[in-house]
């Protein structure tokens, strides 16, 4: 079965610090992707990444980077947190095609910033 | 905007019955998948539907395709209590897989 690890499942910071989510997969995918779950907004598309080291901003980019530099691990930075950053965040990765193919979820940091 | 939009956005039914769930979108599309989401969890992936089928099936589930209308319903059969989850929609008819917000499913006992 493939697992996709999620560092923390619970985080608080203060406001300005930076912060780093990270993400872990181990069934060789290509693509890892990080999405923010907010009530009534569903899943909101942060970051992807086809490849080590290639990434693509996804619908809210703003705020936030990331880091692949291997292939099994995709890192969430939040370079200054900010109270609106409070929200579930989702890791998924899927095997080749990031369009069509099936993704496989960690189990979501929810953070909190305060 | 979303591409998938899932309807109703809560459902509540009692042990035993069906539940439909029903997801609507815009643009033509590959596929059309669903996933299930337990309270605090991650997203864990349901089924799969290409766009070439109309009927799919795995275990209590059964999902329906209608490119014309651009329409998939989700059913769920003889509901059980551990059904209780939120039900996503996610269509690839853009650039990349596009999740609906849900319809939230509780299933009394």
């Amino acid at each position: 079965d493939v697992k996709v690890t999620q560092s923390s499942r619970y985080l608080v910071k203060r406001t300005g610090e930076k912060v780093f989510l990270e993400c872990v997969q181990d069934m060789d995918h290509e693509n890892m992707f990080w999405y923010r779950q907010d009530p009534g907004l569903g899943l909101r598309l942060i970051y992807f990444s086809y490849d080590v080291k290639m990434k693509e901003k996804g619908d809210i980019p703003e705020g936030y980077s990331v880091s692949r530099e291997k292939k099994e691990r995709f890192s969430l930075i939040l370079e200054s947190a900010s109270t609106n950053q409070t929200s579930m965040y989702l890791c998924a990765s899927s095997l080749s095609v990031p369009t069509t193919d099936i993704q496989y979820f960690g189990a979501g940091t929810r953070l909190s910033v305060l | 905007s979303q591409q998938g939009e899932e309807d109703p956005q809560a459902l509540s039914i009692q042990e035993g019955e069906n539940a439909t769930m029903n997801c609507s979108y815009k643009t033509s599309i590959n596929n059309l998948q669903w996933y299930r989401q337990n309270s605090g969890r991650g997203l864990v992936h349901l089924i799969l539907i290409r766009s070439n089928e109309r009927e799919k099936h795995s275990g209590r589930l059964r999902v329906t395709l209608d490119t014309s209308k651009k329409s998939s319903s989700l059913l769920i059969t003889a509901s059980r209590a551990a059904d209780t989850a939120s039900y996503f929609c996610a269509t690839d008819g853009g650039s990349r897989l596009t999740f609906g917000e849900g319809t939230q499913l509780t299933v009394n006992p």
